[in-house]
């Protein structure tokens, strides 16, 4: 069974720190990993798509790695600004139609 | 144009009714899904289906169906509601196949059972 952890469960920074976001997961034999986004009474926002055989994937300030064999990957925020503060959320999907989400790290960036 | 709708966006109902929530999605996705997020904000499956295949998760009560008169809609519908199935509903769709793309969320639909 794939369980998907998310530490640390809640995170405050000030605006312009570098931070790190962990998910790990117990199930190596992935399909691939999302990270999301969610605003308070919003629907998730996709940020990044990781297919199994990538190691990483960016988009502007967000890095996110994939590694398998260990089962962890890790979302990096550059540089945070106010407008980052959100639940990040990442999942894991193992076969086509399966997807399995953590509980998510709720973010504050201080300005 | 937005991609993943739902409606309502708010639901309040007494327990014992019937209700549905509707989807529609117009990125030309093969798979929808239903998710249920509680209250502790833990997201959790529900159904998939596409055009082939319905996925049921074992733990989603049969008093849930999901029922997709065409390929850009699936709706959820609720019978006998009870307390405990108040809740965010998301509503989402993928393509699945050939490559992969992410996962498009609805707003979601806040289901409050009194």
């Amino acid at each position: 069974k794939q369980e998907v952890t998310q530490i640390p469960a809640a995170l405050s920074v000030p605006e312009g720190e570098n931070l790190v976001l962990n998910c790990s997961f117990t199930d190596s034999a992935i399909y691939n990993l999302q990270w999301f986004r969610q605003d308070p009474g919003k629907g998730l926002t996709s940020l990044l798509l990781i297919q199994s055989s990538q190691r990483e994937q960016t988009s502007g300030r967000l890095n996110a790695s994939l590694d398998k064999s260990s089962g962890r990957s890790t979302l990096y925020i550059a540089a945070s600004q106010p407008g980052d503060s959100a639940t990040y959320l990442c999942a894991v999907k193992r076969n086509n139609n399966d997807m399995r989400f953590g509980a998510g790290t709720r973010l504050t960036v201080k300005p | 144009d937005t991609a993943v709708s739902q409606t309502p966006k708010y639901l309040v109902t007494q327990m014992g009714n019937d209700k549905s929530i509707k989807c529609e999605q117009n990125l030309g996705h093969d798979t929808m899904y239903w998710y249920k997020q509680d209250s502790k904000k833990f997201l959790k499956i529900m159904f998939s289906y596409n055009n082939k295949e319905l996925i049921i998760n074992e733990t989603v009560p049969n008093r849930f169906s999901p029922k997709s008169p065409d390929k850009a809609h699936l709706n959820l519908h609720i019978n006998s509601l009870e307390l405990g199935d108040s809740a965010v509903y998301f509503c989402a769709s993928s393509q699945v196949g050939a490559g992969s793309s992410p996962l498009h969320f609805g707003n979601g639909t806040r289901l409050t059972v009194t």
